[in-house]
């Protein structure tokens, strides 16, 4: 089956803590993101990279850092700068062909502060 | 200090009738569209898209209807049924940019009643 696969599902961090959330794809899919979700609200873009080893900000990049070793996996480091890091996190890729566009979602990580 | 979630449109229609779902849009450089459903607890998946050179596309059961004039967007399900219940959701792409760097609507909430 190929998908996009987030983990964990659910994750909990005290305050001060770093954590990282885990995605990786097999659909050898070039280009892959990271959304952030609140209650009552759209996705918003936090990085994205477009080809290994190289990434960029999106709209709410502070507190967050990625990195992109492999083609298959980017993952998410929600560091203890970001102010209000509970939230639904949700990781996508995309292919870099032409005439598909389209952005595959994995089934998300939802992260709790305490 | 902890973040207020916005109330998002709903739309509540009985099994069969047809929904339309409403989006306006901010950027009129944007020249690609697309149209996700997500279920609670889920990653958005995606249902249409449309380019700007278009005014109308058709899938099954659904349609996106585009007019640039206005900035306005909508989507249109036939023969609605209890498992379209989601939160939709548009989003919106500006040409030249990567096509994952989606600037999402905040959705609406569609209920079907059997």
């Amino acid at each position: 089956d190929g998908g996009i696969t987030q983990s964990p599902k659910y994750l909990f961090r005290k305050e001060g803590q770093n954590v990282t959330l885990s995605c990786e794809q097999n659909l050898n899919h070039d280009a892959m993101y990271w959304y952030r979700q609140d209650p009552g609200q759209g996705l918003r873009l936090i990085y994205y990279s477009q080809i290994v080893n190289d990434f960029q900000k999106g709209d709410i990049a502070e507190g967050y850092s990625v990195s992109r070793e492999k083609k298959e996996s980017f993952p998410l480091t929600v560091t203890s700068a970001q102010k209000n890091p509970t939230a639904f996190y949700l990781c996508a890729s995309l292919t870099g062909r032409s005439g598909a566009n389209v952005l595959t979602f994995g089934a998300g990580s939802r992260l709790t502060v305490l | 200090g902890e973040s207020v979630g916005l109330h998002l449109p709903t739309l509540s229609v009985q099994e069969g009738d047809n929904s339309i779902i409403n989006c306006a849009y901010s950027n009129s450089a944007s020249d690609y569209f697309i149209w996700y459903k997500q279920e609670s607890g889920k990653g958005p998946q995606f249902i249409i898209d449309i380019r700007s050179n278009m005014d109308k596309r058709q899938g099954q059961r659904v349609t996106v209807l585009l007019n640039k004039t206005v900035k306005h967007l909508s989507l249109q399900i036939a023969a609605t049924q209890p498992g379209d219940s989601a939160v939709y959701f548009c989003a919106e792409n500006v040409g030249g940019t990567s096509y994952g760097k989606l600037t999402f609507g905040q959705g609406t909430i569609l209920t079907v009643h059997p």
